[in-house]
Protein backbone atom coordinates (compact mmCIF):
# COMPACT_ATOMS: atom_id res chain seq x y z
CA UNK A 1 0.00 0.00 0.00
CA UNK A 2 1.32 3.50 -1.23
CA UNK A 3 1.21 6.64 1.42
CA UNK A 4 1.12 9.07 -1.52
CA UNK A 5 -2.44 8.54 -2.72
CA UNK A 6 -3.34 9.61 -6.45
CA UNK A 7 -6.94 10.15 -7.92
CA UNK A 8 -7.60 9.20 -10.68
CA UNK A 9 -6.18 6.45 -11.49
CA UNK A 10 -6.57 6.20 -15.29
CA UNK A 11 -7.59 9.38 -16.97
CA UNK A 12 -8.90 9.74 -20.62
CA UNK A 13 -9.18 13.29 -21.69
CA UNK A 14 -10.08 15.16 -25.01
CA UNK A 15 -7.58 18.31 -26.23
CA UNK A 16 -9.70 20.64 -25.15
CA UNK A 17 -11.03 19.45 -21.44
CA UNK A 18 -10.42 20.73 -18.26
CA UNK A 19 -9.14 18.21 -15.83
CA UNK A 20 -7.78 18.01 -12.77
CA UNK A 21 -5.21 15.36 -10.95
CA UNK A 22 -4.89 14.91 -6.68
CA UNK A 23 -2.48 13.96 -4.61
CA UNK A 24 -2.88 13.37 -0.89
CA UNK A 25 -0.44 12.50 1.51
CA UNK A 26 -0.63 12.05 5.81
CA UNK A 27 3.47 11.67 6.43
CA UNK A 28 3.23 15.00 7.54
CA UNK A 29 5.78 15.75 4.46
CA UNK A 30 6.86 19.86 3.21
CA UNK A 31 7.91 19.04 -0.11
CA UNK A 32 5.62 17.72 -3.06
CA UNK A 33 6.75 16.82 -6.37
CA UNK A 34 4.67 16.44 -10.10
CA UNK A 35 6.28 14.31 -12.07
CA UNK A 36 5.98 12.75 -15.85
CA UNK A 37 6.83 9.63 -16.90
CA UNK A 38 6.71 8.65 -20.75
CA UNK A 39 6.77 4.25 -21.32
CA UNK A 40 10.71 2.87 -20.50
CA UNK A 41 11.62 6.58 -19.65
CA UNK A 42 12.31 7.85 -16.27
CA UNK A 43 10.30 10.33 -14.19
CA UNK A 44 11.03 13.44 -15.06
CA UNK A 45 10.68 16.75 -12.77
CA UNK A 46 7.60 18.67 -13.31
CA UNK A 47 7.24 21.07 -10.11
CA UNK A 48 8.34 21.26 -6.37
CA UNK A 49 6.22 22.79 -3.80
CA UNK A 50 8.03 23.39 -0.09
CA UNK A 51 6.20 24.44 2.69
CA UNK A 52 3.13 25.24 0.20
CA UNK A 53 5.22 26.79 -1.67
CA UNK A 54 6.19 26.81 -5.48
CA UNK A 55 10.37 26.23 -5.71
CA UNK A 56 10.70 24.67 -8.97
CA UNK A 57 8.75 24.81 -12.35
CA UNK A 58 11.21 23.17 -14.99
CA UNK A 59 9.67 25.36 -17.70
CA UNK A 60 6.48 23.12 -17.57
CA UNK A 61 4.09 24.63 -20.23
CA UNK A 62 1.76 26.56 -19.16
CA UNK A 63 -1.31 24.05 -20.43
CA UNK A 64 -0.35 22.64 -16.71
CA UNK A 65 -1.28 24.49 -13.64
CA UNK A 66 -0.12 23.31 -9.82
CA UNK A 67 -1.80 24.02 -6.83
CA UNK A 68 -1.23 23.06 -3.22
CA UNK A 69 -4.05 24.22 -0.98
CA UNK A 70 -2.13 22.92 2.40
CA UNK A 71 0.45 20.53 3.27
CA UNK A 72 -1.31 17.23 2.63
CA UNK A 73 -2.79 18.42 -1.09
CA UNK A 74 -1.47 19.08 -3.92
CA UNK A 75 -3.44 19.14 -6.86
CA UNK A 76 -2.42 19.30 -11.48
CA UNK A 77 -4.67 21.43 -13.06
CA UNK A 78 -5.05 20.64 -16.86
CA UNK A 79 -6.18 22.19 -19.83
CA UNK A 80 -5.75 22.12 -23.66
CA UNK A 81 -3.34 19.50 -23.17
CA UNK A 82 -1.61 17.90 -26.71
CA UNK A 83 -1.29 14.06 -27.31
CA UNK A 84 2.15 14.14 -26.46
CA UNK A 85 0.97 14.75 -23.02
CA UNK A 86 -0.18 11.30 -22.72
CA UNK A 87 2.17 10.01 -19.90
CA UNK A 88 1.83 8.20 -16.16
CA UNK A 89 1.75 11.81 -13.90
CA UNK A 90 3.49 10.66 -10.39
CA UNK A 91 3.33 12.97 -6.97
CA UNK A 92 6.12 12.10 -4.70
CA UNK A 93 6.81 13.64 -1.50
CA UNK A 94 9.88 14.01 0.92
CA UNK A 95 10.14 14.81 5.16
CA UNK A 96 11.55 18.35 4.21
CA UNK A 97 12.58 20.47 1.05
CA UNK A 98 15.83 20.83 2.89
CA UNK A 99 18.82 18.70 1.07
CA UNK A 100 18.10 15.26 -0.73
CA UNK A 101 15.90 13.31 0.98
CA UNK A 102 14.09 9.54 -0.21
CA UNK A 103 11.20 10.39 -2.22
CA UNK A 104 7.56 8.45 -1.79
CA UNK A 105 6.06 8.02 -4.93
CA UNK A 106 1.70 7.55 -5.70
CA UNK A 107 0.72 4.80 -7.64
CA UNK A 108 0.24 7.82 -10.29
CA UNK A 109 -2.15 8.56 -12.91
CA UNK A 110 -2.25 7.15 -16.31
CA UNK A 111 -3.15 10.65 -18.42
CA UNK A 112 -4.38 9.84 -22.04
CA UNK A 113 -4.91 12.50 -24.81
CA UNK A 114 -7.22 11.74 -27.48
CA UNK B 1 24.30 19.65 -16.97
CA UNK B 2 24.52 17.37 -14.56
CA UNK B 3 24.24 13.63 -16.45
CA UNK B 4 23.83 10.57 -14.53
CA UNK B 5 24.19 7.49 -16.74
CA UNK B 6 23.17 4.13 -16.15
CA UNK B 7 24.29 1.33 -17.47
CA UNK B 8 23.12 -1.82 -19.45
CA UNK B 9 19.98 -0.37 -20.03
CA UNK B 10 18.34 -3.86 -20.23
CA UNK B 11 19.26 -6.60 -18.48
CA UNK B 12 17.97 -10.41 -18.71
CA UNK B 13 19.23 -13.46 -16.45
CA UNK B 14 18.22 -16.37 -15.31
CA UNK B 15 16.52 -17.00 -12.17
CA UNK B 16 19.23 -17.57 -10.17
CA UNK B 17 22.40 -15.69 -11.96
CA UNK B 18 23.36 -12.19 -10.48
CA UNK B 19 22.61 -9.23 -11.54
CA UNK B 20 24.59 -5.48 -11.35
CA UNK B 21 23.55 -2.29 -12.63
CA UNK B 22 26.07 0.98 -12.49
CA UNK B 23 25.29 4.65 -12.47
CA UNK B 24 28.18 7.42 -13.45
CA UNK B 25 27.81 10.83 -12.79
CA UNK B 26 29.59 13.88 -14.65
CA UNK B 27 29.59 15.55 -11.31
CA UNK B 28 30.53 14.64 -8.10
CA UNK B 29 27.29 13.69 -5.63
CA UNK B 30 26.42 14.15 -2.64
CA UNK B 31 24.59 11.39 -2.24
CA UNK B 32 23.13 8.85 -4.45
CA UNK B 33 19.38 7.23 -4.37
CA UNK B 34 18.36 3.66 -5.92
CA UNK B 35 14.66 3.12 -6.87
CA UNK B 36 12.86 0.08 -8.20
CA UNK B 37 9.83 0.63 -10.31
CA UNK B 38 8.17 -2.82 -11.11
CA UNK B 39 6.07 -3.26 -14.68
CA UNK B 40 2.81 -0.86 -14.12
CA UNK B 41 3.89 0.26 -11.18
CA UNK B 42 5.62 3.39 -9.38
CA UNK B 43 8.95 3.84 -8.05
CA UNK B 44 9.77 2.48 -4.82
CA UNK B 45 12.68 4.22 -2.40
CA UNK B 46 15.13 1.51 -1.55
CA UNK B 47 18.43 3.07 -0.31
CA UNK B 48 20.70 6.13 0.04
CA UNK B 49 23.88 6.56 -0.14
CA UNK B 50 26.05 9.48 1.50
CA UNK B 51 29.52 8.29 2.22
CA UNK B 52 32.48 7.79 -0.01
CA UNK B 53 32.79 4.29 -0.68
CA UNK B 54 29.80 3.39 1.15
CA UNK B 55 28.84 -0.45 1.21
CA UNK B 56 25.07 -1.34 2.14
CA UNK B 57 23.34 -4.47 2.07
CA UNK B 58 20.18 -5.43 1.90
CA UNK B 59 19.38 -8.92 2.09
CA UNK B 60 20.64 -10.25 -1.19
CA UNK B 61 21.00 -6.80 -2.61
CA UNK B 62 24.77 -4.55 -2.18
CA UNK B 63 24.81 -0.93 -3.07
CA UNK B 64 28.03 0.67 -3.60
CA UNK B 65 29.04 4.23 -3.57
CA UNK B 66 32.16 5.38 -5.31
CA UNK B 67 35.52 6.44 -3.97
CA UNK B 68 35.25 9.45 -5.78
CA UNK B 69 31.04 9.70 -5.21
CA UNK B 70 30.55 10.00 -8.75
CA UNK B 71 29.61 6.59 -9.30
CA UNK B 72 27.29 3.97 -7.78
CA UNK B 73 26.31 -0.33 -8.25
CA UNK B 74 23.64 -2.29 -7.46
CA UNK B 75 24.65 -5.99 -7.45
CA UNK B 76 21.96 -8.37 -6.62
CA UNK B 77 22.69 -12.10 -5.79
CA UNK B 78 20.76 -14.99 -6.88
CA UNK B 79 17.72 -13.44 -8.50
CA UNK B 80 14.40 -14.24 -8.02
CA UNK B 81 11.06 -13.41 -10.26
CA UNK B 82 10.31 -11.31 -7.83
CA UNK B 83 13.31 -8.99 -8.43
CA UNK B 84 11.96 -7.98 -11.93
CA UNK B 85 11.51 -4.50 -12.66
CA UNK B 86 13.33 -1.32 -13.83
CA UNK B 87 16.22 -0.30 -11.33
CA UNK B 88 17.30 3.46 -11.31
CA UNK B 89 19.53 5.53 -9.74
CA UNK B 90 19.17 9.30 -8.77
CA UNK B 91 21.47 11.82 -7.98
CA UNK B 92 20.59 15.29 -6.63
CA UNK B 93 20.99 18.61 -8.96
CA UNK B 94 20.14 20.65 -6.56
CA UNK B 95 18.61 20.76 -3.35
CA UNK B 96 15.74 19.73 -4.02
CA UNK B 97 15.88 18.19 -7.37
CA UNK B 98 16.44 14.84 -8.30
CA UNK B 99 18.47 13.52 -11.77
CA UNK B 100 17.34 10.02 -12.38
CA UNK B 101 19.41 7.68 -14.74
CA UNK B 102 17.78 6.16 -17.67
CA UNK B 103 17.12 2.94 -15.70
CA UNK B 104 18.07 -1.03 -16.07
CA UNK B 105 15.36 -2.68 -16.92
CA UNK B 106 15.76 -6.46 -15.60
CA UNK B 107 13.61 -9.62 -16.88
CA UNK B 108 13.89 -12.95 -15.37
CA UNK B 109 13.83 -16.31 -16.92
CA UNK B 110 12.57 -18.97 -14.53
Amino acid sequence: DTEVTQTPKHLVMGMTNKKSLKCEQHMGHRAMYWYKQKAKKPPELMFVYSYEKLSINESVPSRFSPECPNSSLLNLHLHALQPEDSALYLCASSPTGQGIQPQHFGDGTRLSIL
Amino acid sequence: GQQVMQIPQYQHVQEGEDFTTYCNSSTTLSNIQWYKQRPGGHPVFLIQLVKSGEVKKQKRLTFQFGEAKKNSSLHITATQTTDVGTYFCAGPKWAQKLVFGQGTRLTINP
